[in-house]
């Protein structure tokens, strides 16, 4: 079955302490991407990668990191957490463009909700 | 990418069609109008996708307006799993997806 598997679904940590939440896709695509969701601000991205060895900010990349070291998996780092990182946060993948951008269809993992106290 | 202008909210009776506008009155040619929801906190779901011509799928019906301008996505017969927040989405040549408040949309019995 095609998905995108984000873990763990649920976290609760300390301000400082450094994490990792992990993003699995297998579905071959190149294009992967970090959101979070926020009440009254929708969803915004954080990081994104076109392909192995390839990251780019979004609109909300302070205080994350990212690596994409392989073309399945693209982690999200928390190096200090914040309390205003406390959040729900996506990651999504797709198919490169192409002539046809019709591909560019986005699937998301299931989230994780993270609590930075 | 264009904007989009979606109602806040609306209602629909359960084995009903719901029908949610959208306004994107800058898009421009070669951008496509995307429909996604969200089904309470769950990972956005991609429903359908057009350009100018209407399309439908097994899960919705997507009918644009000629000057494209605006935009009708159909759920032809609502049920109780169909209650979310739906995203009208226009996309140009990157990757990304701009998600603005979108409609919620409560189905009741």
């Amino acid at each position: 079955e095609a998905q995108v598997t984000q873990n763990p679904r649920y976290l609760i940590t300390v301000t400082g302490k450094k994490l990792t939440v992990t993003c699995s896709q297998n579905m071959n695509h190149e294009y992967m991407s970090w959101y979070r969701q926020d009440p009254g601000l929708g969803l915004r991205q954080i990081y994104y990668s076109m392909n192995v060895e390839v990251t780019d900010k979004g609109d909300v990349p302070e205080g994350y990191k990212v690596s994409r070291k392989e073309k399945r998996n693209f982690p999200l780092i928390l190096e200090s957490p914040s309390p205003n990182q406390t959040s729900l946060y996506f990651c999504a993948s797709s198919l490169p463009p192409g002539p046809d951008r019709a591909k560019n269809i986005q699937y998301f993992g299931a989230g994780t909700r993270l609590s930075v106290l | 990418d264009a904007k989009t202008t979606q109602p806040p909210s609306m209602d629909c009776a359960e084995g009903r069609a719901a029908n949610l506008p959208c306004n994107h009155s800058t898009i421009s040619g070669n951008e496509y109008v995307y429909w996604y929801r969200q089904i309470h906190s769950q990972g956005p779901q991609y429903i359908i996708h057009g350009l100018k011509n209407n399309e439908t799928n097994e899960m919705a019906s997507l009918i644009i307006t000629e000057d494209r301008k605006s935009s009708t996505l159909i759920l032809p017969h609502a049920t109780l799993r169909d209650t979310a927040v739906y995203y009208c989405i226009v996309r140009g040549n990157d990757y990304k997806l701009s998600f603005g408040a979108g409609t919620t949309v409560t189905v009741r019995a």
